[in-house]
């Protein structure tokens, strides 16, 4: 099975600073890697696909990038609305799996 | 407006069965794959089946095979989640989730609002 490593596995950041979570492939996935965003009591939602491609009314500080196996969202400019838990996905082959999931917070 | 509404949770003792249900409106169902995502308590996500468009695919985490069936019922629009020999662990809230193939890249793009699945005695 594929192993996605997620970190970290919080973080604490200022309003307008920007903010990096990583997830890191223990095998080639391509850009098989998608990241959703979980806010509190919620489901689940589509942020990033194609580990660059942003998803249809995903604001456009959200980014996604990648290097080799490692993956990484960035948010440009952090925003109250952005707090929650954030996922990475490897659909590249079954069983899919998710990263342990970053919690961001306001500072 | 996609809409994924599940239905069928509750409490159930272990060892027991329980069937899960999602009825989708707003798309074309029969267009696309489906997949079930569990959420533990204070846990993070963890994918645990799919199933193809047209039903004739079906994949599952280890940890359910043998246990669970996801079906779907492309005349209603409606999937299912058939949970046997329920055991505590599988203590969660299960979503439904449409999977699409954006640029070609599988992915989840719409989810429902969850069902609390709680084993116990």
């Amino acid at each position: 099975d594929i192993q996605m490593t997620q970190s970290p596995a919080s973080l604490s950041a200022s309003l307008e600073e920007i903010v990096t979570i990583t997830c890191q492939a223990s095998q080639d996935i391509g850009n098989w890697l998608s990241w959703y965003q979980q806010k509190p009591g919620k489901s689940p939602q589509l942020l990033i696909y194609g580990a660059t491609s942003l998803a249809d009314g995903v604001p456009s500080r959200f980014s996604g990038s990648r290097s080799g196996t490692q993956y990484s969202l960035k948010i440009s400019r952090l925003q109250v609305e952005d707090i929650g838990i954030y996922y990475c996905l490897q659909a590249y082959s079954a069983p899919f799996t998710f990263g342990s999931g970053t919690k961001l917070e306001i500072k | 407006e996609v809409q994924l509404v599940e239905s069928g949770g509750g409490l159930v003792q272990p060892g027991r069965s329980m069937k899960l249900s999602c009825a989708a409106s707003g798309f074309t169902f029969n267009n696309y794959d489906m997949a079930w995502v569990c959420q533990a308590p204070k846990k993070g996500l963890e994918w645990v089946a799919t199933i193809s468009y047209d039903g004739s695919s079906t994949y599952y985490r280890d940890s359910v095979k043998g246990r669970f069936t996801i079906s779907r019922d492309n005349a209603k629009s409606t999937l299912y989640l058939q949970m046997d020999s329920l055991r505590s662990e599988d203590t969660a809230t299960y979503y439904c989730a449409r999977a699409s193939g954006l640029r070609g890249y599988y992915v989840m793009d719409a989810w429902g609002q969850g069902a609390s699945v709680t084993v116990s005695s």
